[in-house]
């Protein structure tokens, strides 16, 4: 079944702290692991995104880090700051032009 | 970069009528679009892929007669809820990707709140 499981489905970071999003997928995906940022009332932006042929992806204060072989994959945000607090969604390309994409998770950046 | 515009952003609309929501494309062609349902602190669901010029491919359990879409240029695409009932109150959502560019430029619209009274 052509799943994302993404958890916590909620987090509250501390301003500066590190905000950790962890994402697995059960079958065999193919060339694509982006993140989305959705602020309420707007659609998904995408944030960062990763091939699986890389390990780890930087840019700026967000960081992917992909393990092929545990099949899972996880959002780092460094430095967190207050208007990091939107919901945040994973996906995946299953091998055709669809996204699934992960159940969400609500974060909190609190002073 | 590109740019998906949806309208209207909020409609709301009594029991028993139709809605129409348009996405476009501002400054790319798109011969593919997406459209996504989103229930409150819910994820996003496909529910059809719109195909310029041929018929759009529904997701299963989605009702092919209940939303209707239309693809009939390369810049716009359409979604008509047709007898809306309050269960299909909701967040639309469109997405496409310039050509060439696949799920790397994928960008989402901004939304539809559709409210059925």
């Amino acid at each position: 079944q052509q799943q994302v499981k993404q958890s916590p489905q909620s987090l509250i970071v501390q301003k500066g702290g590190i905000s950790i999003i962890n994402c697995a997928y059960e079958n065999t995906a193919f060339d694509y692991f982006p993140w989305y940022q959705q602020f309420p009332g707007k659609g998904p932006a995408l944030l960062i995104a990763i091939r699986p042929d890389v390990s780890e992806k930087k840019e700026g204060r967000f960081t992917i880090s992909f393990n092929k072989s545990a099949k899972q994959f996880s959002l780092h945000i460094m430095d967190s700051q207050p208007g990091d607090s939107a919901t945040y969604f994973c996906a995946a390309n299953f091998g055709n032009e669809k996204l699934t994409f992960g159940t969400g998770t609500r974060l909190t950046i609190i002073p | 970069g590109a740019v998906v515009s949806q309208h209207p952003s909020r409609v709301i609309c009594k029991s028993g009528t139709s809605v129409k929501i348009e996405c476009r494309s501002l400054d790319f062609q798109a011969t593919t679009m997406f459209w996504y349902r989103q229930f409150p602190k819910q994820s996003l669901m496909l529910m059809a892929t719109s195909n310029e010029g041929s018929k759009a491919t529904y997701e299963q359990g989605v009702e092919k007669d209940k939303f209707l879409i239309n693809h009939a240029s390369l810049t716009l695409s359409t979604l008509t809820v047709t007898s809306a009932h309050p269960e299909d109150s909701s967040f639309y959502i469109c997405s496409a990707s310039p050509p060439g560019q696949g799920f790397y430029g994928y960008t989402f619209g901004s939304g539809t709140r559709l409210t059925v009274v």
